[in-house]
């Protein structure tokens, strides 16, 4: 079965730090890996994906994200953070080969204090 | 280029009531999902439309939980007789096919169930 985990409710960095967002998953097949950020009352906004090819890959607003098959890993980054970044990151997998829905972790809350 | 129109944005109903969420996806997008998000969770597929036909509903409680997709465009996600537990933001999201394509979210509606 697929799964994802978010390991950590709230990630806590100043402004102008680098920040991670921590993203594991389970599929029996080949990944297709997003993110997507949520903001108060708004619904989600899709930050990037992998789907194949390159392991480090660029998205919106300056986040970036690298792929890495051995620790089934999809951790966010972005090397400087910024108060507006504050917000709710969902990590969301799919099986490519198999079954079609996304399946997405519990979030984790990105707090960014100037 | 307009984004999914969801209505109504907030909703008070009382138990064993019913309730109905309309959703308009983006313009040309053939594939339409309902999602459920409990609070401090993430999204969860409820049911999946490509075109006017259902792809995946494995997920949707069908002895309360209806939807339909007439003419391939709106959908309607029904909940009849609504349960505490149904307590909920519900998502509706559209994109240009299936995965790998990212979705394109709506603001959601929150239903509350006293």
């Amino acid at each position: 079965a697929q799964s994802v985990a978010q390991p950590e409710d709230q990630v806590n960095v100043a402004e102008g730090n680098p920040l991670t967002v921590k993203c594991t998953y389970s599929v029996s097949g080949n990944p297709y890996l997003f993110w997507y950020v949520q903001y108060p009352n708004r619904g989600l906004q899709f930050l990037l994906k992998y789907i194949t090819g390159d392991n480090l890959v660029k998205g919106s607003y300056g986040f970036e994200a690298e792929f890495n098959k051995s620790q089934t890993s999809f951790h966010l980054k972005k090397p400087s953070a910024l108060v507006s970044d504050s917000a709710l990151y969902f990590c969301a997998v799919r099986d490519g080969q198999a079954g079609t829905a996304l399946i997405f972790g519990k979030g984790t809350t990105l707090s960014v204090s100037s | 280029e307009a984004g999914v129109a969801q209505s109504p944005r907030y909703k008070i109903i009382e138990k064993r009531q019913s309730v109905a969420f309309w959703c308009n996806p983006i313009s040309g997008h053939a594939t339409l999902y309902w999602y459920q998000q409990i609070l401090g969770q993430g999204p969860k597929l409820l049911i999946q439309f490509q075109n006017n036909g259902v792809v995946d509903d494995s997920q949707l409680p069908k002895d309360r939980f209806s939807a339909e997709r007439l003419k391939g465009v709106d959908s309607t996600l029904k909940i009849q007789p609504a349960k505490l537990e149904d307590s909920a933001v519900y998502l509706c999201a559209s994109s240009f096919g299936t995965a790998p394509n990212e979705q394109y979210f709506g603001p959601g509606t929150r239903l509350t169930v006293t």
